[in-house]
């Protein structure tokens, strides 16, 4: 069975410019979170989707945003980037909703 | 909200012996936790789960511990070999989100 997958493995842009991250969940999967995992700092819970709704968001500015889509795959877009947005954006998915969460490997998002 | 830290950002242990990681968290509504297992470039890996209702729960050379009194939980792992050199954190929830421990970095000395 294939875990979750993210797209892409490294992205590199400039102060100013839009991010978009994919994310494709466990086949059966209908939960789907994103996190911020800056350096030296544990995961920051940043989004959670769940049958296609927003069900939560962490404590992130608005230029933080996403979707999840019918197939339940997910993108996380990112607006106006600054420095400190560098980090890896992990996501995850649950078969239930707040339950075990798998992680994917993850997009290494670097602002110049 | 919830916060949750890890005893120790380090530690060492020899091949052979048993490994301890300790967690510990503020919010006596989170009834469900989680370690995780993140090797470096790699995304965290689901090593054990347990839920508020039991104290112990065992796998494959890993246990957890819970400690609901004293908001606690630990992670037990038994001959402890290279391969589990990693960051270990665990991630508490209550119901709503996930909160996430910054994590111990496990090297095990051959």
């Amino acid at each position: 069975e294939a875990g979750v997958t993210q797209s892409p493995t490294h992205l590199i842009k400039t102060r100013g410019q839009q991010a978009t991250l994919r994310c494709s969940p466990i086949s059966g999967h209908t939960s789907v979170y994103w996190y911020q995992q800056a350096l030296g700092l544990g995961l920051q819970f940043l989004l959670w989707y769940d049958e296609g709704e927003e069900r939560n968001r962490g404590n992130f500015p608005p230029r933080f945003s996403g979707r999840q889509f019918p197939n339940y795959s997910s993108e996380l877009n990112v607006n106006a980037l600054e420095l400190e947005d560098s980090a890896l954006y992990l996501c995850a998915s649950s078969l239930e909703a707040q339950r075990t969460q798998y992680f994917g490997p993850g997009t290494r998002l670097l602002v110049l | 909200g919830e916060s949750v830290g890890l005893h120790l950002p380090t530690l060492s242990v020899q091949e052979g012996d048993n490994s301890i990681i300790n967690c510990a968290y503020s919010n006596s509504a989170s009834d469900y936790f989680i370690w995780y297992k993140q090797e470096s470039g790699k995304g965290p890996q689901f090593i054990i789960d347990i839920r508020s209702n039991m104290d112990k729960r065992q796998g494959q050379r890993v246990t957890v511990l819970l400690n609901k009194t004293v908001k606690h939980l630990s992670l037990q792992i038994a001959a402890t070999q290279p391969g589990d050199s990693a960051v270990y954190f665990c991630a508490a929830n209550d119901g709503n989100q996930f909160y996430f421990g910054t994590g111990t970095s496990l090297t095990v000395i051959p």
